[in-house]
């Protein structure tokens, strides 16, 4: 079974750094595109960053670019993403998301639960 | 960016009767493979989204017959045959083809 469990949220002052964590399940990482999608309260979906399934490759949206990374590591299996520079604006829901081959659509076919981050002072 | 844009924002719905939401892309979103790359999510009250339908037209596993959708190059449409209570939340599109991928502002579904 497929599961994606994410971890690390909470409540951060602006201009700090919060790494969240991302454990996955039932699939390996570096096989798939992995992605962070985040939700601000009572907003839509935006997709925030990618990590290509050989590594090498990260990709992100303008908003968080120079301040987050994406990382992870193979041997546990697990997606990471390092949050610096922190702002009200990153006060969101954070969702770890796999992406499926592009054969097969490049959607978001599995999801986290979402881990909850509140930037405030 | 391709920028996508839903129809209604909000679609208030009896219970058995059909239901229509509208996805228009910004570009095209038909590849060259013939495929166009366009999903829909249903995200429920205090859930993470779920996938529905993704390629445009095909049923995620599980996803009940009575969700469809069609469409293709910049115009898609998700239709609800007969809305339950279940079916409540808000409904997302999504671009698959080009980096970055971009949602729809989302379309809120309720039951009247």
């Amino acid at each position: 079974e497929v599961q994606l469990v994410e971890s690390g949220g909470g409540l951060v002052q602006p201009g700090g750094s919060l790494r969240l964590s991302c454990e996955v399940s039932g699939f390996s990482v570096n096989m798939f595109v992995m992605t962070w999608v985040r939700q601000a309260p009572g907003k839509g979906l935006e997709w925030i960053s990618g990590i290509s399934s050989s590594g090498v490759s990260t990709y992100y949206a303008d908003s968080v670019k120079g301040r987050f990374t994406v990382s992870r590591d193979i041997s546990i299996n697990t997606l990471y993403l390092q949050m610096n520079s922190l702002t009200a604006d990153d006060t969101a829901i954070y969702y770890c998301a796999r992406r499926s081959k592009f054969a097969s659509g490049a959607s978001l076919d599995y999801w986290g639960q979402g881990i909850p981050v509140t930037v405030s002072s | 960016d391709f920028v996508l844009t839903q129809s209604p924002v909000s679609l208030p719905v009896t219970p058995g009767e059909p239901a229509s939401i509208s996805c228009r892309s910004s570009q095209s979103l038909l590849h060259s493979n013939g495929y166009n790359y366009l999903h829909w999510y249903l995200q429920k009250p205090g859930q993470s989204p779920q996938l529905l339908i993704y390629l445009g037209s095909s049923r995620a596993s599980g996803v009940p017959d009575r969700f469809s959708a069609s469409g293709s190059g910049t115009d898609f449409t998700l239709k609800i045959a007969r809305v339950e209570a279940e079916d409540v939340g808000v409904y997302y599109c999504m671009q698959g083809l080009e980096s970055p991928i971009t949602f729809g502002q989302g379309t809120r579904l309720e039951i009247k």
